[in-house]
C-alpha cells in the first residue's frame, strides 16, 4: 500500500553543523506534508508543513524540500543545537507515519 | 496556540481491566482525532480516526471490539481498552486539528503510557 517512509534511523551531528533529514513518499496523489519532532515521553510537535504546489518552505532555522519527481522530501536544520536532539517524522495528509530518524546532537 | 489534553498520562492495572483515554481540545472544536499507538524506539502506528457524531473508522488490523473509541462531542474522543492484557502495554497518543479539516497540521497530546501487569 502507500506508504510514507525515512531512509535513515539515525542521525548523529556536530552542535552548530546543518543536520538534513530525508523522508520518501510513495503515493504520488500526495498533495500535503508534514513534519514533527518528538522528544522523549511527549508528543510529536508540528514543525513546519508544505503543499505540493510548493517545491519549498521555510520556517525558523528550518526548512523542507519536496521533490514530487522522486517523492521524496527533506528537514534541513541550520546550526543545529542540543535540544534539536529528538525523533523526526513526516506525515502525509491521512496522518501516516514514517518510521521516523533519531537525530542526536554532540556538544 | 491549540492545545491538545490526553489523560490520564500514566496508567498501571491488572489484566483483564477495561482502561478509558481521554483526548480533549482546549481552544479549538475537533470534528476529527487520530488515535496511535507506539512502541519503543518504534513510529507511530495509526489506529482508528475518530468522527464527531459518528463511528469510528479503524486501521486495519485494529480491532473495534478491542479499541472502542467514542466521540461524543466536538472536543473531546475517547479511548477504551477492554479487557486490557499485558501484550495491550504501550503508549497512546492522540491527536486533533482545527475543525477537522485535513491538509492542517494536527496538535498532538503528550500521550498516555499503558502498562498492563
Amino acid at each position: 500500500g502507500e506508504s510514507v517512509g525515512l531512509h535513515l534511523p539515525t542521525l548523529s551531528v556536530q552542535e552548530g553543523d546543518n543536520s538534513i533529514i530525508n523522508c520518501a513518499y510513495s503515493n504520488s496523489a500526495s498533495d500535503y506534508f508534514i513534519w514533527y519532532k518528538q522528544e522523549s515521553g511527549k508528543g510529536p510537535q508540528f514543525i513546519i508543513d508544505i503543499r505540493s504546489n510548493m517545491d519549498k518552505r521555510q520556517g525558523q532555522r528550518v526548512t523542507v524540500l519536496l521533490n514530487k519527481t522522486v517523492k521524496h522530501l527533506s528537514l534541513q536544520i541550520a546550526a543545529t543545537q542540543p535540544g534539536d536532539s529528538a525523533v523526526y517524522f513526516c506525515a502525509e495528509k491521512n496522518m501516516r507515519f514514517g518510521a521516523g530518524t533519531r537525530l542526536t546532537v554532540k556538544p | 496556540g491549540a492545545v491538545v489534553s490526553q489523560h490520564p498520562s500514566r496508567v498501571i492495572c491488572k489484566s483483564g481491566t477495561s482502561v478509558k483515554i481521554e483526548c480533549r481540545s482546549l481552544d479549538f472544536q475537533a470534528t476529527t482525532m487520530f488515535w496511535y499507538r507506539q512502541f519503543p524506539k518504534q513510529s507511530l502506528m495509526l489506529m482508528a480516526t475518530s468522527n464527531e457524531g459518528s463511528k469510528a473508522t479503524y486501521e486495519q488490523g485494529v480491532e473495534k471490539d478491542k479499541f472502542l473509541i467514542n466521540h461524543a462531542s466536538l472536543t473531546l474522543s475517547t479511548l477504551t481498552v477492554t479487557s486490557a492484557h499485558p501484550e495491550d502495554s504501550s503508549f497512546y497518543i492522540c491527536s486533533a486539528g482545527d475543525r477537522g479539516r485535513t491538509g492542517q497540521p494536527q496538535h498532538f497530546g503528550d500521550g498516555t503510557r499503558l502498562s498492563i501487569l
